[in-house]
C-alpha cells in the first residue's frame, strides 16, 4: 500500500534557527506532492506544492521544498524560523495511480521558542 | 477563495447516539472527503465522493457512512457513536486534475463521545 512517512513527530527550536522536515513516500510512480500547515486553532492550509518542473519549489511564508525523485523524498525547509511558525506540518502525496486521493504523513509538531 | 464549512466546531454526544456531521463547499468541486485527525496518526481518510450519490470507502470506513445528495454537500454519519470515535473530523474538497487534486479544508469538528 502507498504510504507517506514524516521522520520527526516533534521538533523544538529557537527563533532564527533553520528548519528541515523530512517526508518520504513509498511509491515509485508519478506523484503530486504537497505540504500543508495547521496553525493552532486554524484549519489546514496549503504551504506549497509540486507537480512537475523545477524540483525546488517555493511556497508561502519563506518555506521551500525539494523533490528528490531518486530518494522518494520531498523535504520542507525554512532558513530562519519565527515564533509564528509554531504549527503542525503535514506532507501529503497524490499517487496518480490511486486517482484523486491524498495520502498524508503523520504530521510534525514544530514549536519555535521566542 | 474556496470556502469549506462544517456544521459544528465542537460536538459532544453520548455512546450509541446517531451523529451527523455536515460539510458544504462553494466552489463546485467534484470531489469531497472526510478525514479524522488523531495525534501522531495524521489524517486518515474515512470516505470520499467524486460525484453526487457516489461514494468510496477510504482507509478507515468502519462505523461510518456518508451521504451526498447535492454536489456542494457531503455528510458523515456515525450510526452508533462509540468512544473510540472521539476525534477531530475534517472535511475537504478538491480541485481539478490540473491542480493535482489539491485539497481545501474546512475548520474541523471536534467530536467527543462520552
Amino acid at each position: 500500500a502507498q504510504s507517506v512517512s514524516q521522520h520527526n513527530h516533534h521538533v523544538i527550536l529557537s527563533e532564527a534557527a533553520s528548519l528541515e522536515l523530512g517526508c518520504n513516500y513509498s511509491y515509485g510512480g508519478t506523484v503530486n506532492l504537497f505540504w500543508y500547515v495547521q496553525y493552532p486553532g486554524q484549519h489546514l492550509q496549503l504551504l506549497l506544492k509540486y507537480f512537475s518542473g523545477d524540483p525546488l519549489v517555493k511556497g508561502i511564508k519563506g518555506f521551500e521544498a525539494e523533490f528528490i525523485k531518486s530518494k522518494f523524498s520531498f523535504n520542507l525547509r525554512k532558513p530562519s524560523v519565527q515564533w509564528s511558525d509554531t504549527a503542525e506540518y503535514f506532507c501529503a502525496v497524490n499517487f496518480k495511480a490511486a486517482g484523486n486521493k491524498l495520502t498524508f504523513g503523520g504530521g510534525t509538531r514544530v514549536l519555535v521558542k521566542p | 477563495d474556496v470556502k469549506v464549512t462544517q456544521s459544528s466546531r465542537y460536538l459532544v454526544k453520548r455512546t450509541g447516539e446517531k451523529v451527523f456531521l455536515e460539510c458544504v463547499q462553494d466552489m463546485d468541486h467534484e470531489n469531497m472527503f472526510w478525514y479524522r485527525q488523531d495525534p501522531g496518526l495524521g489524517l486518515r481518510l474515512i470516505y470520499f465522493s467524486y460525484d453526487v450519490k457516489m461514494k468510496e470507502k477510504g482507509d478507515i470506513p468502519e462505523g461510518y457512512s456518508v451521504s451526498r445528495e447535492k454536489k456542494e454537500r457531503f455528510s458523515l454519519i456515525l450510526e452508533s457513536a462509540s468512544t473510540n470515535q472521539t476525534s477531530m473530523y475534517l472535511c475537504a474538497s478538491s480541485s481539478d486534475p490540473a491542480k493535482g487534486y489539491e485539497q481545501y479544508f474546512g475548520p474541523g469538528t471536534r467530536l467527543t463521545v462520552t
